[in-house]
């Protein structure tokens, strides 16, 4: 079974750009989260898609966006970006059951200059 | 509120056992995980407990939970070179799918 991929795997932007993130899910899992990851702040939530539909959201800007297709692939954007965007953007597949069991991808490293 | 600690740095001997150990604060939360990240790579699911569980064992590694106190812990029997990583505890918070993280403690694994 394949695992969740996620595309580019790097990325190079300016600030005030924009950016658009990819993941593709597990076969069958309904649900993918969205963390970042710096050395600052760790590993925090950016918001969870289950079934198109957002079902949480941590506390990030608007600028960061996401969507969800009929398949479960996955896109998030930022909008404007600031160098402090600059981080491992970690995506993660789950049945979306209370178990919970979430499986990570290799993430999109993003550098923001 | 949400929080979880973990102690930054492990160092042990090959062959030695590690304990990893965390704490969290969310009463409420229900699974418990541990996942291990190496260099330059994503997050791999180690495994995780239910809160109304004291202990699973899954080959060489041991979970250990106490609820009262809120602590976690990981123990790796045997520890490996291949080991070495960042070892995050997680918490399943109940308004969704989110897991909160804890900061992470690198495990080093000396030959």
């Amino acid at each position: 079974k394949a695992g969740v991929t996620q595309t580019p795997r790097y990325l190079i932007k300016t600030r005030g750009q924009q950016v658009t993130l990819s993941c593709s899910p597990i076969s069958g899992h309904r649900s993918v989260s969205w963390y970042q990851q710096t050395p600052g702040q760790g590993l925090q939530f950016l918001f969870e898609y289950f079934s198109e539909t957002q079902r949480n959201k941590g506390n990030f800007p608007g600028r960061f966006s996401g969507r969800q297709f009929s398949n479960s692939r996955s896109e998030m954007n930022v909008s404007t970006l600031e160098l402090g965007d600059s981080a491992l953007y970690l995506c993660a597949s789950s049945l979306g059951t209370r178990t919970n069991e979430q499986f990570f991808g290799p993430g999109t490293r993003l550098t923001v200059l | 509120g949400e929080d979880v600690e973990q102690s930054l740095f492990l160092s042990v001997r090959e062959g030695d056992s590690s304990v990893i150990n965390c704490t969290y604060t969310d009463s409420s939360s229900t699974y418990l995980y541990w996942y291990k990240q190496e260099p330059g790579a994503g997050l791999q699911l180690l495994t995780y407990i239910f809160s109304n569980m004291d202990m699973k064992q899954d080959q060489r590694l041991t979970v250990l939970l106490n609820k009262k106190d809120k602590h976690l812990s990981l123990r790796i029997a045997d520890t490996q070179t291949g080991d070495s990583a960042i070892y995050f505890c997680a918490e399943s918070i109940t308004d969704g799918n989110k897991l909160v993280f804890g900061a992470g403690t690198i495990l080093r694994v000396k030959s």
